[in-house]
């Protein structure tokens, strides 16, 4: 069974843009989870989608938006990039109570 | 208010030793679930175990066994003859209530050296 991808691997964006990430789920699991990991703040919650309705939500600017589609797949967005959202953005599947992750998504703000 | 605190920063171990990793979890929750991932120099956070709060049954699973305490909080990780591809950052991670969220302590970086 494939596990979870996340697109594209490595990002570089200037600050002030916009940039969507995907991720799609492990075939059968329909909760998505994103968490960005940087080194200052470690790995922190950014929100869960559950059939395509949020369903929890970290402590993060509106900045940060995200959905996911009928297929399970998601998508975040982070809209006026700062040089701080530099980070490592990875989503994690689950279909019971574990969470698998994905191999992430290194997104650099200059 | 709930805490994970992993005080352990860094560790470094011989091949074949073994190592136990701390974490400690405070919380007033009754009810919750511990979770240890381990991060590779690759990135991509690798599921290890699970426990439940009313289980406080040690396992051992091949090389990885843990021993959970209720009483003071404590949900130990340890590796039995450490191999150098056991050199990663080790997470615990605990969760409460019916949502998916994990709370993710600093972690800890074991090296395995040959």
């Amino acid at each position: 069974k494939a596990g979870v991808t996340q697109t594209p691997r490595y990002l570089i964006k200037t600050r002030g843009q916009q940039v969507t990430l995907s991720c799609s789920p492990i075939s059968g699991h329909r909760s998505v989870s994103w968490y960005q990991q940087t080194p200052g703040q470690g790995l922190q919650f950014l929100f869960e989608y559950f059939s395509e309705t949020q369903r929890n939500k970290g402590n993060f600017p509106g900045r940060f938006s995200g959905r996911q589609f009928s297929n399970s797949r998601s998508e975040m967005n982070v809209s006026t990039l700062e040089l701080g959202d530099s980070a490592l953005y990875l989503c994690a599947s689950s279909l019971a109570d574990e969470q698998y992750f994905g191999p992430g998504t290194r997104l650099t703000v200059t | 208010a709930q805490k994970v605190t992993q005080a352990q920063t860094e560790i470094s171990v011989v091949e074949k030793e073994d190592v136990t990793l701390d974490c400690v979890y405070e919380t007033r929750d009754t009810t919750y679930y511990l979770f240890w991932y381990k991060q590779p120099p690759s990135g991509e956070l690798v599921f290890l175990i699970r426990r439940n709060s009313f289980d406080e049954q040690n396992e051992i699973s091949g090389r990885y066994s843990w021993n959970f305490q209720k009483s003071t909080s404590s949900f130990n990780f340890t590796i039995t003859a450490s191999q150098v591809v056991d050199s990663a950052v080790y997470f615990c991670a605990p969760r409460t209530g019916s949502a998916r969220q994990l709370t993710f302590g600093s972690g800890t970086q074991l090296t395995v050296l040959p």
